[in-house]
Formats: C-alpha cells, structure tokens, sequence
C-alpha cells in the first residue's frame, strides 16, 4: 500500500458543484501539504498544515479550503468548482524530524471541471 | 522570494549518451537544493537533494547533480541515459529557515532507443 493516499484518483465534475480529495498517510509525519499541477508551472502550493491545529495559505488558495481532521489526514475542498480548477493535486507530507523537509507524494487526483 | 528556473521545457538524447537536466535557482540565504521525478500517471519521486558540503551529490538510479553557488545553478546530470530515465524531472528549492518548497515549471526527458 501507499504510504501518501489520495482519492479520488480521477473525477469529473460540473461548475459550481463542492467537490473534496481527501489525503491520508501512513508515515507519521506531521506536516501535510496540498500542490497543483499545471503543464508549464509546475506545481503550486495551496494549503499546508504542520500540525492538526495548524493551518496555512500558500501561493493560490483563493477558492480552495482545507481541512486536517487528524494527524494523517488532510483534504482539500473545492466549495464551488470551476473549470480553470480542472489540474492534477497532490498531496504530500514531510517529517518534522527532518532537518531537510523531503517531500514525500501521493499518486495525485485529478480533476476535471466542466 | 525564492523561484526556480527550468529553461528547458524538452530535453532529448539517444540512450547510452549523457543527460543533463538545467535548473537555476534564486533564493535569501543558504538554498536547499531538490530534484524530483515524475513519471506518467505517478507522483513525484525524490532523486536528490544538496543541503550543505560537497558540491556533486549523487541519489537515486545513478543520477548526480552539482550545485554552483556562483552560478545560482543545480544542474542534474547521468552519464549514461536509459530509455527508463524518459520522465517529467522538477528541480525544487527552499532557504534553508523556512519548509516551503518552489519547485520549478519541469522539463521532460524523452530518451530514444
């Protein structure tokens, strides 16, 4: 089994519907991460959480929330999808024992918006 | 804020030739230095990374990079390339204070039989 989770692994949606990816891992690390790939930029922090009481935007998270219900979990919520959110999202993780935070991925979701 | 700078969208060699995969970086103050692998409906993969002493690294599937600190530069390289090695490759950086990484827009490697 994966250690990094993610599901949805594809989904197909419409405008304006709420749609959530949901991440959980298995490797104990504290810090959770939610990016966005898009061909030709890489990929885009949205969310991250380096503990369950600890919440922060990163570079794009207008029309994104988060939620991290326990240590291993971490989702990500679309409230009212639209289609220039149709991309691949990862999720990642990375131990805070780590003195060079390596990110570890999941597989990626990807989200098509119509 | 720190960027990172992949000039190459495409890179193709023939396979048994050299590989090298350019990455430039700007970052405040010690740069820690990533490349990661992503191949076709995966996720990423970490290769390597520098974060402080000898300037050639190596990681995994006999990858190697050199970090130049005049030139700002994290080139990845492998002396030998496989058709295996043809993936989306990121380079990624973050100063050394703070846990968010930049990664870089990717290039891909395509390497022909």
């Amino acid at each position: 089994d994966a250690d990094v989770t993610q599901t949805p692994r594809n989904r197909i949606t419409k405008t304006g519907k709420r749609i959530m990816l949901e991440c959980s891992q298995t490797k104990g690390h504290d810090r959770m991460y939610w990016y966005r790939q898009d061909p030709g930029l890489g990929l885009q922090l949205i969310y991250y959480s380096f503990d369950v009481k600890d919440i922060n935007k990163g570079e794009i998270s207008d029309g994104y929330s988060v939620s991290r219900q326990a240590q291993a979990k971490f989702s990500l919520s679309l409230e009212s999808a639209i289609p220039n959110q149709t991309a691949l999202y990862f999720c990642a993780t990375s131990d805070v024992g780590s003195n060079t935070g390596e990110l570890f991925f999941g597989e990626g979701s990807r989200l098509t918006v119509l | 804020a720190q960027s990172v700078a992949q000039p190459e969208d495409q890179v193709n060699v023939a396979e048994g030739n050299p590989l090298t995969v350019k990455c430039t970086y700007s970052v405040s103050g010690n740069p820690y230095l990533f490349w990661y692998v992503q191949y076709p409906n995966r996720g990423l993969q970490f290769l390597l990374k520098y974060i402080t002493g000898d300037n050639l690294v190596k990681g995994s599937y006999g990858f190697e990079a050199e970090f130049n600190k005049s030139q700002t530069s994290f080139h990845l390289k492998k002396p030998s390339a496989l058709v295996s090695d043809s993936a989306l490759y990121f380079c990624a950086v973050r100063p050394a204070n703070d846990y968010k990484l930049s990664f870089g827009a990717g290039t891909t490697v395509t390497v022909r039989a």
